[in-house]
């Protein structure tokens, strides 16, 4: 376990299916977070776990997204009825406390 | 892959220069800062902190500067090198949350 592992890494859907994404954090950290960046902006949070428990969530994640960590290991994202706005990179990262953050590579999803 | 740094501020440096990158914080509270390296179609990637208890820190090549009156956070890369080549963010946290609050980046072009 090297690292933070995101799957898939590229997704295409069509405007109004349904999308998810999975995160697999490094093993030993017990925090899970997910942001969402787009072209040209930095990353802006999302969601974040403390193992199971969803601690935070922002005000971006409408009531189309739901994340869940239903083990304390790993995450999946996944978004209702996609639009176009919400074509993005989604980044997980994982941290074994309040620093030392780790990203992953992303899931880049294009809403057609 | 994704095109991080579209319509970023360009940093353009000649290899073997000193680079600095600057960043204006916005949260007065915050206390932990970082500074992240993306490349195209990646992940941010760690390359050093600093806590509000310090003003300069300093690793391999890189240097942090935080000036908590002004709220200004900066990067110093010494002889930068075209692996340098990337888009930088800096990042705060603190103000009892975990998530980190992204600045604008800032795209660092180096030429041999």
């Amino acid at each position: 376990d090297t690292g933070v592992s995101q799957d898939p890494r590229h997704k295409i859907t069509k405007r109004g299916q349904n999308v998810t994404f999975r995160c697999d954090p490094i093993s030993e950290h017990n925090r899970l977070y997910w942001y969402r960046q787009t072209l040209g902006q930095g990353p802006e949070f999302l969601t974040y776990f403390q193992n199971e428990a969803q601690l935070e969530k922002s005000r971006l994640l409408s009531d189309r997204f739901s994340a869940e960590r239903p083990k304390g290991s790993f995450s999946t994202l996944e978004i209702q009825r996609t639009e176009q706005g919400d074509s993005a990179m989604y980044l997980c990262a994982s941290s074994p406390a309040a620093y030392g953050y780790t990203f992953g590579s992303g899931t880049r999803l294009t809403v057609v | 892959g994704e095109n991080v740094g579209l319509h970023l501020p360009t940093l353009s440096v000649q290899e073997g220069d000193n680079s600095i990158i600057n960043c204006a914080y916005s949260n007065s509270a915050s206390d932990y800062f970082i500074w992240y390296k993306q490349e195209s179609g990646k992940g941010p990637q760690f390359i050093i902190d600093i806590r509000s208890n310090m003003d300069k820190r300093q690793g391999q090549r890189v240097t942090v500067l935080l000036n908590k009156t002004v709220k200004h956070l900066s990067l110093q890369i010494a002889a930068t090198q075209p692996g340098d080549s990337a888009v930088y963010f800096c990042a705060e946290s603190g103000d009892n949350t975990d998530k980190l609050i992204f600045g604008t980046g800032t795209r660092l072009q180096v030429f041999p």
